[in-house]
């Protein structure tokens, strides 16, 4: 099974703040790699596809990056809106996926 | 405007048996791949399983392989989730997922999920 792992478990920053956080495949997933947010009791929010590929409606503050085993997901300039739990998630093993552990970005 | 609402989450002893739906409209259900995703309490995201349009490819996680059972019916336009022999740790928040991508594991819409408490 392929394993995600996500770094910071958690990360506190301001509004106007740039953060990025990471993702690692324990194989190369190529750039079969997707990010979602979500917030306390909703469902996740798909941000981000095959690595790069910002989903409609997407705000282009969000960026994705990465090939291989790592990526990472960028949010230039934070919004209040922000501020919530971000996952990544392998579709390389399709119809098999996994998520990482995620990671909590809160307000300082 | 895709919908989707899972039903059928309750509380019930370890050993017990529950069966999900999750009822689809605004869109093709036939045309598109179908998942179930859960979450337990304060926990990450776990995927559980898969289903073709057709129905006819099912893949699941190790964590349920041989109790759970994902199902469709396109004709009502609804997923269910079978599942049998719980225990403790089943205890989660359980959505169900569309798959934008054909296979490509985009999950674009979700429902709202159900919650499934197992405990004795």
């Amino acid at each position: 099974d392929i394993q995600m792992t996500q770094s910071p478990s958690s990360l506190s920053a301001s509004v106007g703040d740039t953060v990025t956080i990471t993702c690692r495949a324990s194989q190369n997933i190529v750039n079969y790699l997707n990010w979602y947010q979500q917030k306390p009791g909703k469902a996740p929010n798909l941000l981000i596809c095959d690595a790069s590929n910002l989903q409609f409606g997407v705000p282009s503050r969000f960026s994705g990056s990465g090939s291989g085993t790592d990526f990472s997901l960028t949010i230039s300039t934070l919004q209040p809106e922000d501020f919530a739990t971000y996952y990544c998630q392998q579709s390389y093993s399709t119809p098999q996926y996994t998520f990482g552990q995620g990671t909590k970005l809160e307000i300082k | 405007e895709v919908v989707l609402v899972e039903s059928g989450g309750g509380l019930l002893q370890p050993g017990g048996s529950l069966r999900l739906s999750c009822a689809a409209s605004g869109f093709t259900f036939s045309g598109f791949e179908m998942n179930w995703v859960r979450q337990a309490p304060g926990k990450g995201l776990e995927w559980i399983s898969y289903i073709s349009g057709s129905g006819y490819t099912k893949t699941y996680a190790e964590s349920v392989k041989g109790r759970f059972t994902v199902s469709r019916d396109n004709a009502k336009n609804s997923l269910y989730l079978q599942m049998n022999s719980l225990r403790a740790e089943d205890t989660a928040v359980y959505f169900c997922a569309r798959d934008l991508g054909i296979g490509r594991g985009w999950f674009d819409s979700w429902g709202l999920g159900t919650q499934v408490t197992v405990s004795s």
